[in-house]
């Protein structure tokens, strides 16, 4: 089964706007993970939230959790062009296991 | 800061060739994992391994793979005869506990050709 997708797939904004993109999962979590990726380079990790946690922030990020809901969501506020990446959520099972979603590609134009 | 290295950067392999990508993960880890992701799609699990052995393997992860910890700081995915399909960049992760934040490397660009 599909874990972890999110969406917009694609995202196009200025510099100084807000990105929210979100994620959706299907089955139970121990935490949800966060990871940016510029083209052709390797992950960075951004933000772990665990699945007792409701939001978490990270300087101008911020990561909301629905374990009800089964979604996620992750808010850059005040964007800058050197935010320009993929992201993607990534969810953990006990072992540790990330199962990633397609991501969503954030285009920041100064 | 500690990081998660891999060699080579970019390695080019004749199909039915045997190639061995290289992980040198953060010291004090002790759960180590291989993701692959070929071009344009998304990142796929394909084996975690902890105190030297297998814990998960994805369907990906068959006979012609193996990983292997040959000391204390290296950890090794080889591929034993490669097929054109396994080109994809192949990333090492690495994590102190089994539920916390993965560490990944810059990643390895196998082409078969």
């Amino acid at each position: 089964s599909q874990q972890g997708e999110e969406d917009p797939q694609a995202l196009s904004i200025q510099e100084g706007e807000n990105a929210t993109m979100n994620c959706s999962y299907k089955t139970s979590i121990n935490n949800l993970q966060w990871y940016r990726q510029n083209s052709g380079r390797g992950l960075v990790h951004l933000i772990l939230i665990r699945s007792n946690e409701r939001e978490k922030h990270s300087g101008r990020l911020r990561v909301t959790l629905d374990t009800s809901k089964k979604s996620s969501s992750l808010l850059i506020t005040a964007s800058r062009a050197a935010d320009t990446a993929s992201y993607f959520c990534a969810t953990t099972d006990s072992w540790g296991k990330l199962q990633f979603g397609a991501g969503t590609q954030v285009v920041v134009t100064p | 800061e500690p990081e998660v290295t891999q060699t080579p950067s970019h390695q080019v392999t004749q199909m039915g060739q045997e190639v061995i990508l290289r992980c040198v993960p953060i010291s004090n880890h002790l759960y180590f994992y291989w993701y692959r992701q070929i071009l344009g799609q998304k990142v796929e699990f394909l084996v975690s391994f902890y105190n030297n052995e297998i814990s998960e393997k994805s369907e990906i992860f068959d006979d012609q793979f193996s990983v292997e910890r040959p000391d204390g700081s290296n950890f090794t995915l080889k591929i034993r005869s490669t097929k054109l399909e396994d080109s994809a960049m192949y990333f090492c992760a690495s994590s102190e506990v089994g539920r916390g934040t993965a560490f990944f490397g810059q990643g390895t660009r196998l082409t078969v050709v």
